[in-house]
């Protein structure tokens, strides 16, 4: 089954203590991103990354970080978690962003709580 | 300007009415454009994509308007099973670089 993997789904957290969220991809996908999702301020991009080894900040990238060392796996790292970091994080991939067959397939969202 | 804007919300509605979302967009070289539903504590799903022309999927229509920069999802016959959030995504290629921008979202509750 195509899917976007997240991994831990829920997670409690103290601050300052290192953490990293999986995300796996089995579509071969070449574009990858993670997304924040706060109410009030909708979905908002933290990384995406065009294919292996290129990545790139979005519009909120402070305190995380990425990797793209293969093009399965994009797993973000916060290390050195803030409560301001609570949030539900979504993992999404797509074949290739361009014209209007881009679709962007999510992971089922991490829920994360800094204390 | 925000990138992309959406109606204010939520929208309450009854079974069998029919609704419409607005959103603008502020870059006018966006290219591409679509409708996702997120259901409550679930990922974001592709709804629909949206055509110049406009298109139909059963009962929603999307439709682009490039000269006032604004796309718009219509559902007719609201079914219970339609409540969810609408987001308004708007594709901007620059280069080697694609940028995908979500609307806040707009929540319809459809009561029986």
């Amino acid at each position: 089954e195509a899917q976007v993997t997240q991994n831990p789904r829920y997670l409690i957290t103290v601050t300052g203590k290192k953490l990293t969220v999986t995300c796996s991809q089995n579509m071969n996908h070449e574009y990858m991103s993670w997304y924040r999702q706060d109410p009030g301020l909708g979905l908002r991009q933290i990384y995406y990354s065009m294919n292996v080894e290129v990545t790139d900040k979005g519009d909120v990238p402070e305190g995380y970080k990425v990797s793209r060392k293969e093009k399965r796996n994009f797993p973000l790292i916060l290390e050195s978690p803030s409560p301001n970091q609570t949030s539900l994080y979504f993992c999404a991939s797509s074949a290739r962003l361009a014209g209007n067959t881009g679709e962007l397939f999510f992971g089922e969202g991490s829920r994360l709580t800094v204390l | 300007r925000k990138e992309v804007e959406q109606d204010p919300g939520p929208f309450n509605v009854p079974e069998g009415a029919t609704v419409a979302f607005n959103c603008t967009y502020s870059n006018s070289a966006s290219q591409s454009f679509f409708w996702y539903r997120q259901d409550c504590r679930k990922e974001p799903k592709l709804l629909m994509s949206v055509y110049s022309s406009g298109n139909e999927d059963g009962r929603f229509t999307a439709q682009l308007n490039r000269a006032s920069q604004y796309i718009s999802l219509l559902i007719r016959d609201s079914k219970l099973s339609d409540s969810a959030t609408y987001l308004c995504v708007v594709l901007l290629i620059t280069g080697a670089n694609s940028k995908l921008t979500f609307g806040k979202g707009i929540t319809l509750s459809v009561r029986p």
